[in-house]
């Protein structure tokens, strides 16, 4: 009954492959993003939902491609994997449509390492 | 400038003894400030959070103090326990954009 699962949990990769990591939430809630925890422990916003439409997309290159097929869902595709991509991909949720107002709830975290 | 400055990076106490960790921001119209811990190999979680409107807020041995006039946030963790030990994140929120982290503290507590 995990509140927010994604998956793999490990991914272990060559340069130029692509790759998608997948994320639930069964929290009921409307807003789902993606960070990006890099070897220095620093947590950075990528993408953020909003009951199926993007709401946030920093500065992320274009091989980054989310896709939430419904509001419970939020995948991340990954094209022409490269060896800065590897870090910490965490998917979160959070209640509520106004971003930055509600606490998040933190997926366990898929670790991407790309050779 | 960065939006949230966290310190210290690193912090070691005694078992015991209190930990104090600060955040300064720089978007006066911020008004939600959580803390997250993180231990080794796992996700952040939220340990506690304040809002604008209130100054302090106490849960157990963890409080946070809010300081809007100057800034600043505080987390205080009292009488530490080695589980206690892991990265701790501040966050703010922005007009526009998600929760922005601190760069985080790594706090050791040794027995």
């Amino acid at each position: 009954d995990t509140a927010v699962s994604q998956t793999p949990k490990y991914l272990v990769t060559q340069m130029g492959n692509d790759k998608s990591i997948k994320c639930e939430q069964n929290l009921g809630h409307d807003t789902m993003y993606w960070y990006k925890q890099d070897s220095k422990k620093f947590l950075k916003i990528m993408f953020s939902y909003n009951n199926k439409e993007l709401i946030i997309n920093e500065t992320v290159p274009n091989r980054f491609s989310p896709k939430s097929p419904d509001k419970a869902h939020l995948n991340l595709h990954i094209n022409s994997l490269e060896l800065g991509d590897s870090a910490v991909y965490f998917c979160a949720s959070s209640q509520g449509a106004r971003l930055g107002n509600s606490p998040l709830h933190f997926g366990n975290g898929t670790r991407l390492t790309v050779t | 400038g960065e939006n949230v400055e966290q310190h210290p990076s690193t912090l070691s106490v005694q078992e015991g003894d209190s930990a104090v960790i600060k955040c300064t921001y720089s978007d006066s119209a911020s008004n939600y400030f959580p803390w997250y811990k993180q231990e080794l190999g796992k996700r952040p979680q939220l340990i506690i959070d304040i809002r604008s409107n209130v100054g302090e807020k106490k849960d157990q041995r963890i409080a946070v103090t809010l300081n809007k006039t100057a800034k600043h946030f505080s987390l205080h963790i009292t009488e530490t326990q080695p589980e206690d030990s892991a990265v701790y994140f501040c966050a703010i929120n922005q007009a526009g954009t998600a929760l922005i982290f601190g760069k985080g503290t790594t706090l050791s507590v040794s027995s």
